[in-house]
């Protein structure tokens, strides 16, 4: 059973850079499809980016290109997304989670493991 | 690229059925069979109801059913009851250039 745990809450000041850390349990990371997505108060998802098994690269949005950096270490299980030049409208909850796996060890379109969600707050 | 097309609201009375839709475009949910859905309480992480259109991961009550036409996918509940108030997102895989996952707007369920 793969379990997520993600970093604390974080407060930033606008034009800042913040790093949001994300700890794998129960699967190996590289055996997982890692994304993250993101909520803002009040409002729907929005998907950041993450890992597309058929380039076998990450892939970013391009809303975030420019300033989001998505990485893995295998060493220490844990994946991680730093997103700088902060503004008030990067205010939100941000979560990695993890693609579907099929039976026979396919990745489908769809997120079935959740981290708890790190709160990022942009004032 | 715009977010998938969800109703506001949607409700029904306990022990009824609801369908809420999720209009996209012929380059996503019209093009894949990789539409999800997802159940959200208030405070709380999305829960994965609903992938590749129809298909329930192992967990999920069967009073939930998915489908697809054209470029519209539907969630369907059925025997409503209070703890399905929640929020419901749709989402599909798109071939844009500029993201590979759309999100729909968000459709609150009201329980009467």
């Amino acid at each position: 059973q793969v379990q997520l745990v993600q970093s604390g809450a974080e407060v930033k000041k606008p034009g800042a850079s913040v790093r949001v850390s994300c700890k794998v349990s129960g699967d190996t990371l590289s055996d997982l499809s890692m994304h993250w997505v993101r909520q803002a108060p009040g409002e729907g998802l929005e998907w950041m980016g993450g890992f597309h098994p058929e380039d076998n690269e990450i892939i970013y949005a391009h809303t975030f290109r420019d300033r989001v950096i998505m990485t893995e270490d295998p060493s220490t299980h844990t994946a991680s997304m730093a997103l700088s030049s902060l503004t008030t409208e990067d205010t939100a909850m941000y979560y990695c989670a993890t693609a579907v796996k099929d039976s026979v060890g396919y990745f489908r379109d769809a997120f079935d493991v959740w981290g708890q969600g790190t709160m990022i707050t942009v004032s | 690229q715009s977010a998938l097309t969800q109703p506001a609201s949607v409700s029904g009375s306990p022990g009824q059925s609801i369908t809420i839709s999720c209009t996209g475009t012929n380059s996503d949910v019209g093009l894949y069979n990789s539409v999800s859905w997802y159940q959200q309480h208030p405070g709380k992480i999305p829960k994965l109801l609903i992938y590749d259109v129809s298909i329930r991961p192992s967990g999920v009550s069967n009073k939930f059913s998915g489908s697809k036409s054209g470029n519209t996918a539907f969630l369907t509940i059925s025997a409503l009851q209070a703890e399905d108030e929640a929020d419901y997102y749709c989402s599909s895989y798109t071939d844009s250039t500029i993201l590979l996952y759309v999100f729909g707007s968000g459709t609150k369920v009201a329980v009467l």
